[in-house]
C-alpha cells in the first residue's frame, strides 16, 4: 500500500475554493486514488476516486498529473458544513485490503 | 444510509461483562472491516475479513474478538475490556479491496465503565 502524505490542517471561508494536495510518490501501476469525508461521530464517506488525468462530480474534482506521485481535491464553494476531516487512500482493487486511514486533513470553514 | 447497518447504535458496559458489537451489509460486498475511533484521534484499523476470511489483525487485543460466519455479517465479541477501550466502533465493506468504494455504518458508541 502507497504511504501517502497530507496538510494536517487548512482554514477556508464560505464561497472560497480549497484545494488538498496528497503525496504518494510510491504509487503502484495498479493503485486508485480515493478521498473520504468524515463528520465528528460519523464513519468516513467517499468522495470522489480516480486513477489518472481529472474526475469531477457534483461534489469535487480530483487532478492527477501524469506523474500520478500527487493528487489534488478540489472543493469548489465551500460552505460551513463542508467543515470536516478529508482523507487520501491509496489501494489496488483487489488483494489489498489494508484500508487505512491516516490522520487526514482537517479543514475547516469559517463564516 | 449507507447500506451497513450496525448495532446497537450505543453501548455501556462494565469491564467484566461480555457484548457483541453486530455489523450487516447487504451490498454483495466481500470485504467487511472494524474500526476503532477514539476521541480526536484517527480510525485504527482493528480487522478485515475477504470473502469470510481474516486477512488483517494488527495487533489488536485478545479482549476483542471478530466472527465472520457470512460475507453479509460482522461481529465483534467484546469481553474484559478496559476503560481506555472507550470508542466510537465502526464497521465498513467494500467490495474488494482499497481500490473500491468503502460504506460505513454509523457506529456503535461504547463505554466501558
Amino acid at each position: 500500500l502507497a504511504k501517502t502524505t497530507q496538510p494536517i490542517s487548512m482554514d477556508s471561508y464560505e464561497g472560497q475554493e480549497v484545494n488538498i494536495t496528497c503525496s504518494h510518490n510510491n504509487i503502484a501501476t495498479n493503485d486508485y486514488i480515493t478521498w473520504y469525508q468524515q463528520f465528528p461521530s460519523q464513519g468516513p464517506r467517499f468522495i470522489i476516486q480516480g486513477y489518472k488525468t481529472k474526475v469531477t462530480n457534483e461534489v469535487a474534482s480530483l487532478f492527477i498529473p501524469a506523474d500520478r506521485k500527487s493528487s489534488t481535491l478540489s472543493l469548489p464553494r465551500v460552505s460551513l458544513s463542508d467543515t470536516a476531516v478529508y482523507y487520501c487512500l491509496v489501494g489496488a482493487r483487489s488483494n489489498d485490503y489494508k484500508l487505512s486511514f491516516g490522520a487526514g486533513t482537517t479543514v475547516t470553514v469559517r463564516a | 444510509e449507507t447500506g451497513v447497518t450496525q448495532t446497537p447504535r450505543h453501548l455501556v458496559m462494565g469491564m467484566t461483562n461480555k457484548k457483541s458489537l453486530k455489523c450487516e451489509q447487504h451490498l454483495g460486498h466481500n470485504a467487511m472491516y472494524w474500526y476503532k475511533q477514539s476521541a480526536k484521534k484517527p480510525l485504527e484499523l482493528m480487522f478485515v475479513y475477504s470473502l469470510e476470511e481474516r486477512v488483517e489483525n494488527n495487533s489488536v487485543p485478545s479482549r476483542f474478538s471478530p466472527e465472520c460466519p457470512n460475507s453479509s455479517h460482522l461481529f465483534l465479541h467484546l469481553h474484559t475490556l478496559q476503560p481506555e477501550d472507550s470508542a466510537l466502533y465502526l464497521c465498513a465493506s467494500s467490495l474488494t479491496g482499497v481500490g473500491t468504494e468503502a460504506f460505513f455504518g454509523q457506529g456503535t458508541r461504547l463505554t466501558v465503565v
